[in-house]
C-alpha cells in the first residue's frame, strides 16, 4: 500500500525566505508524486508533478521539488517566499500508470510572515 | 472551458437526511474520485470509479453511496448512516494514460443543522 507523510503541519517563514515544505512517500512500485495548493474554501490546484525522467521538477508560481529515489522524498521548495503562498499544500503518490489512485498526506499550512 | 462542476458549494442536512453531491465534468475524462477533508487529516477517499458503471470503496466508504451512469457524472449521497457528515467534500477526476493528473472540484461544504 502507498502512503505519504507531511513533516510539519504548519510551516512559517519571512517573506523573501526559503520554502522548505518536505514529503516522504511509501509505494512498492515506481511512484507518481505531485503537489497541490489549496486556498481556503477552494479545490486543490496541481503545482507540479514528476512521473518518469527528469528528477527535478519545476512547476508554477516559481516552485520545484525533487525526487530522491533514496531517501523516498519529494520535497516542495521555493527559493523566495511571497506573501500569495501563504495556502495549504498536499503531497500525493500514486502506482502510476493503470493504477492512479491517489493518496494525499495529511497537508502542511505555509504562513508568510511579512 | 473543460473542468470539474461540484454543486452545492454550501449544503445544510438536517439528521436523519439523506443529501445527494453534484459532480459534473467536461473532460472526458475516464477515472472520478470523491474525497472527504478534515481539519488536520487531509483528504481521504471516500469512492472512486474508473470506468462507467463500476466503483470502488475507498478508506472512509460507510455511509456514503454513489453511481456512475454517464462519464460526466459521479454523484456522491451521504446517508443517514453517515455519523458525522460536516466536512468538505472534494470531487476530482483524471485520465487513465502516462501523463495522468487529477483536477479538483472547487468543493461542497456540508453541515449537518
Amino acid at each position: 500500500a502507498q502512503s505519504v507523510t507531511q513533516l510539519g503541519s504548519h510551516v512559517s517563514v519571512s517573506e523573501g525566505a526559503l520554502v522548505l515544505l518536505r514529503c516522504n512517500y511509501s509505494s512498492s512500485v515506481p511512484p507518481y508524486l505531485f503537489w497541490y495548493v489549496q486556498y481556503p474554501n477552494q479545490g486543490l490546484q496541481l503545482l507540479l508533478k514528476y512521473t518518469t525522467g527528469a528528477t527535478l521538477v519545476k512547476g508554477i508560481n516559481g516552485f520545484e521539488a525533487e525526487f530522491k529515489k533514496s531517501e523516498t522524498s519529494f520535497h516542495l521548495t521555493k527559493p523566495s517566499a511571497h506573501m500569495s503562498d501563504a495556502a495549504e499544500y498536499f503531497c500525493a503518490v500514486s502506482d502510476g500508470f493503470g493504477n492512479e489512485k491517489l493518496t494525499f498526506g495529511t497537508g502542511t499550512r505555509l504562513t508568510i510572515i511579512p | 472551458d473543460g473542468g470539474i462542476t461540484q454543486s452545492p458549494k454550501y449544503l445544510f442536512r438536517k439528521e436523519g437526511q439523506n443529501v445527494t453531491l453534484s459532480c459534473e465534468q467536461n473532460l472526458n475524462h475516464d477515472a472520478m474520485y470523491w474525497y472527504r477533508q478534515d481539519p488536520g487529516q487531509g483528504l481521504r477517499l471516500i469512492y472512486y470509479s474508473q470506468i462507467v458503471n463500476d466503483f470502488q470503496k475507498g478508506d472512509i466508504a460507510e455511509g456514503y453511496s454513489v453511481s456512475r451512469e454517464k462519464k460526466e457524472s459521479f454523484p456522491l449521497t451521504v446517508t443517514s448512516a453517515q455519523k458525522n457528515p460536516t466536512a468538505f467534500y472534494l470531487c476530482a477526476s483524471l485520465t487513465r494514460d502516462r501523463d495522468t493528473e487529477a483536477f479538483f472540484g472547487q468543493g461542497t461544504r456540508l453541515t449537518v443543522v
